[in-house]
């Protein structure tokens, strides 16, 4: 089956620690995007990438970081740097068309401090 | 700021009755709005959408009226099932950004008693 795929689903981070979570898709999209949600927030976005080897900046990237090696893959890592990780993190992924914004949303992985 | 805001945090409504679940927007570059349901555990899906050139679009059950005048949309469910429980998101897109890159709004939890 197509889907996304979102690992682990519940991940603890001790101070000072970076940790990654992991976003594959065999949905053969080419952009890929991670969001954050906060209770009482709606989905934030931190990074997105249209293209292999290629991401940007979202509304609130700072302390977190990406890579693009693959089509199919686009790991997050929340780094020390990122003050207040506890949240809920959705990974996306959607096709390339003019007019077409859906998204189709992994899982999710609940990301909580120690 | 919020540009993206659902005012309803929740909503409970008898099965077979109507469900109304309204969205407002402070930003006029805002020309696509989606709605996506979530399920606890479960990433997002997406449900239904319009572009700013409609005023109402249908499916199934499932209706989005927007209002570009008072920068306002609703979903409507008609009859509303069990099965709709579930915390459903409003999201626009600004014309001219990239795709995927969706403001959202900060949910209403939907609750269908049978």
């Amino acid at each position: 089956d197509g889907g996304i795929t979102q690992s682990p689903k519940y991940l603890f981070r001790k101070e000072g620690q970076n940790v990654t979570l992991s976003c594959e898709q065999n949905l053969n999209h080419d952009a890929m995007y991670w969001y954050r949600q906060d209770p009482g927030q709606g989905l934030r976005l931190i990074y997105y990438s249209q293209i292999v080897n290629d991401f940007q900046k979202g509304d609130i990237a700072e302390g977190y970081s990406v890579s693009r090696e693959k089509k199919e893959s686009f790991p997050l890592t929340v780094t020390s740097a990122q003050k207040n990780p506890t949240a809920f993190y959705l990974c996306a992924s959607s096709v390339e068309q003019a007019t077409n914004e859906k998204l189709f949303f992994g899982s999710g992985t609940q990301l909580s401090v120690l | 700021d919020q540009q993206v805001k659902q005012n309803s945090p929740s909503l409970s409504v008898q099965e077979g009755r109507i469900s109304i679940l309204n969205c407002d927007y402070t930003n006029s570059m805002f020309d696509y709005f989606l709605w996506y349901k979530k399920y606890p555990a479960e990433g997002p899906t997406f449900l239904i959408s319009i572009s700013s050139i409609k005023d109402k679009n249908e499916d199934g059950r499932f209706t989005v009226f927007l209002n570009k005048s008072a920068k306002h949309l609703s979903l409507h469910i008609v009859p509303s099932q069990p099965g709709d429980s579930a915390v459903y998101f409003c999201a626009a897109k600004a014309g001219g950004t990239s795709y995927g890159k969706l403001t959202f709004g900060q949910g209403t939890i939907l609750t269908v008693h049978p």
